[in-house]
């Protein structure tokens, strides 16, 4: 069966870094794209971006530019968030999820968990 | 770029039917049919509902249909029951932003 499991919750203080996995099974890899989409506690979704798995080609939110970067491992079926300069409004669950280019995500991650507070 | 536009909160008792709108723009729910909704639960990722403004993954009830009309979509929920009270989200390619999603609209079964 499809699955994507996520690397565990973090804490961060403001300015880091973080970098988040999402590690892919039930499927060929290369033939889905994978979104990021991320929830502020008690907020709505926001798309962050996409990464082709198969060229590596990204696509990312236009207020995320210059601090988002996603990246993928073909040998291990992982695909990378690392999200840089963060901020206490960067505090929320970020989720991976299994999509087409422009339509649909159709299995989610489980959430990771990314607070940031001095 | 704002978000869709849902209604904050919708309700219903069992067995009834509602209608959650999401309003969009030319640029994105009027000009795609690339609108997608998802159901989520507190705590509990997102579940895909309908995609391309309206058709059902497989495992999706048939109670739960979509629509679009203009720059606004509709996702309607039928046959109400206690199990589909959560929280949906509509979601629209577009051209300048990509991915919008809705606010969110808050499903009580009364």
């Amino acid at each position: 069966q499809v699955q994507l499991v996520q690397s565990g919750a973090d804490v961060k203080k403001p300015g880091a870094s973080v970098k988040v996995s999402c590690k892919a099974s039930g499927y060929t890899f290369t033939s889905y794209y994978i979104h990021w989409v991320r929830q502020a506690p008690g907020q709505g979704l926001e798309w962050m971006g996409i990464i082709n798995p198969r060229g590596g080609s990204t696509d990312y939110a236009q207020k995320l530019q210059g601090r988002v970067t996603m990246t993928r491992d073909t040998s291990t079926s992982t695909v990378y968030l690392e999200l840089s300069s963060l901020r206490s409004e960067d505090t929320a669950v970020y989720y991976c999820a299994r999509g087409d280019r422009y339509s649909y995500y159709d299995y989610w991650g489980q959430g990771t968990l990314v607070t940031v507070s001095s | 770029q704002s978000a869709l536009t849902q209604p904050r909160s919708v309700s219903g008792s069992p067995g009834q039917s509602v209608t959650i709108s999401c309003t969009g723009t030319s640029s994105n729910v009027g000009d795609y049919n690339y609108v997608s909704w998802y159901q989520q639960h507190p705590g509990k990722a997102p579940k895909l509902m309908i995609y391309d403004v309206s058709n059902r993954p497989s495992g999706v009830s048939n109670r739960f249909s979509g629509s679009k009309s203009g720059n606004t979509a509709s996702l309607t929920i039928s046959g109400l029951q206690a199990e589909d009270e959560a929280d949906y989200y509509c979601c629209s390619y577009g051209v300048s932003y990509k991915f919008l999603f809705g606010g969110g609209t808050k499903l009580t079964v009364l």
